[in-house]
């Protein structure tokens, strides 16, 4: 356990469904971050939280909505999506602030998402 | 942006010493290297982090030449439970839009 969880572990969803993904931390760190794995391509990051601000999108698609109400959760709201947004999406937190790296990173296990 | 590149797939035995190489040309001055290993359906794990020469823990050694363009994660006598995609992520101080990982590298450890 890496003390960051994910629910849930695996959704299945239409591209007309709205659906939401949660993470929590319970290192008492101050960063969060929201990867996507999809097959055979690098992990890529979507959107960084610090200190419950966002300091970063990288140019994600308005589908995905993120939300960080306090330090311990971050949600990742779906709406819309298209087939190819199948992916795993990996949440993960950091002591620094920063949220540029430098800090280890804790992942959570991911939630294996498929869109129909 | 510091674009990594590493070996797709690497093969070894029980008991070598593997050594995994992340060139990183692009780095820039204030990029820390960190490398991560993966296990299937789980998320990446940290195993090490440098800025420049040799950083050793517990688990493995981490070679970074002067130029820092590269760097090598070296795992001292693999055995089979190493079996897992290593990554390689090069990150610096100016925001996390620079997060780069590199494709991976999956390691294959056999008897």
């Amino acid at each position: 356990e890496t003390g960051v969880t994910q629910t849930p572990r695996h959704l299945v969803m239409g591209m007309t469904n709205k659906k939401s993904l949660k993470c929590e931390q319970h290192l008492g760190h101050n960063a969060m971050y929201w990867y996507k794995q999809s097959a055979k391509k690098p992990l890529e990051l979507m959107f960084v939280y610090s200190l419950e601000e966002r300091v970063e999108n990288n140019s994600v698609p308005s589908r995905f909505s993120p939300e960080c109400p306090n330090s311990s959760h971050l949600f990742l709201h779906l709406h819309t999506l298209q087939p190819e947004d199948s992916a795993l999406y990996l949440c993960a937190s950091s002591q620094g602030w920063r949220g540029n790296g430098d800090d280890e990173q804790f992942f959570g296990p991911g939630t294996r998402l498929t869109v129909l | 942006l510091a674009k990594t590149t590493q070996p797709i797939s690497m093969d070894s035995y029980e008991g070598q010493e593997v050594n995994i190489t992340c060139s990183h040309n692009n780095i820039a001055t204030n990029d820390y290297i960190t490398w991560y290993q993966q296990f299937p359906s789980q998320g990446p794990r940290f195993i090490i982090q440098g800025y420049k020469t040799k950083v050793t823990n517990e688990v493995a050694s981490l070679f970074i030449p002067a130029d820092r363009k590269s760097s090598t994660l070296s795992l001292p006598r693999v055995s089979l439970s190493d079996t897992a995609v290593y990554y390689c992520l090069v990150g610096n101080t100016g925001g996390g839009n620079k997060l780069t990982f590199g494709t991976g590298t999956q390691l294959k450890v056999e008897l």
